[in-house]
């Protein structure tokens, strides 16, 4: 499967915890986003990487989350100090500069 | 303030019966695009819709991209329950300042087909 792939698929964690999603995308794609998806919505841009430069964070993004992507590959998402407001789907997408996105499964996420 | 507004919200229908959703706006797109998302899954492009009046079908699905450009359509003939899950409509800010090819969601049109 040459998709874009998404783990853990599923976390539950406790408020205060820190957590980290990792994304692997498409390997030919040079770009790389985040976003964020809550019940009853679409999802939510979070930030935007081309190759390993963070080009645009949303102002969803507090002080507690922070995405890397060191070598232009794969990324992570991690949250620091989970909050009960953090649970939703943290879905992850590739492209190839403007083309078609490819979005991955999501990694759902349950702060207690 | 919703960018794009989608209606309905959502939609429970008998397989074989024929739906639309819509998608409107104050704006002026220059693109809109739809997208399908299953349950557990994330989303998947359906279709671009460029110009305006512009009508493309998918099978047993027809979009509709508005005159003014304002506005998208989906018609579902027929549907069946694999067309169940979350319609999306989204936009690209890019052409309005915005960043480099990031998109705008609506809150979608959760769609429920009963065999």
């Amino acid at each position: 499967d040459t998709g874009v792939s998404q783990n853990p698929r599923h976390k539950i964690t406790k408020r205060g915890q820190n957590v980290t999603f990792r994304c692997d995308p498409i390997s030919e794609h040079n770009r790389l986003y985040w976003y964020r998806q809550t019940l009853g919505q679409g999802p939510e841009f979070l930030t935007y990487f081309q190759n390993e430069a963070q080009l645009e964070k949303s102002r969803l993004l507090s002080d507690r989350f922070s995405a890397e992507r060191p070598k232009g590959s794969f990324s992570t998402l991690e949250i620091q100090r989970t909050e009960q407001g953090d649970s939703a789907m943290y879905l992850c997408a590739s492209r190839w500069d403007t083309g078609e996105l490819f979005f991955g499964e999501g990694s759902r996420l349950t702060v207690l | 303030t919703q960018l794009l507004e989608q209606s309905p919200q959502f939609l429970s229908i008998q397989e074989g019966e024929n739906l639309t959703v819509y998608c409107n706006s104050s704006s002026v797109f220059s693109s809109l695009q739809w997208y399908r998302q299953e349950p557990g899954e994330g989303p998947v492009l359906l279709v671009t819709v460029v110009t305006g009046g512009e009508v493309k079908k998918l099978k047993r699905l027809t979009f509709q991209f508005g005159d003014a450009r304002k506005d998208s359509s989906l018609h579902i003939t027929a549907a069946q329950p694999g067309d169940t899950g979350l319609y999306l409509c989204a936009f690209s800010p890019m052409n309005y300042g915005g960043s480099q090819g990031n998109l705008i969601f609506g809150k979608g049109t959760k769609l429920s087909v009963k065999p």
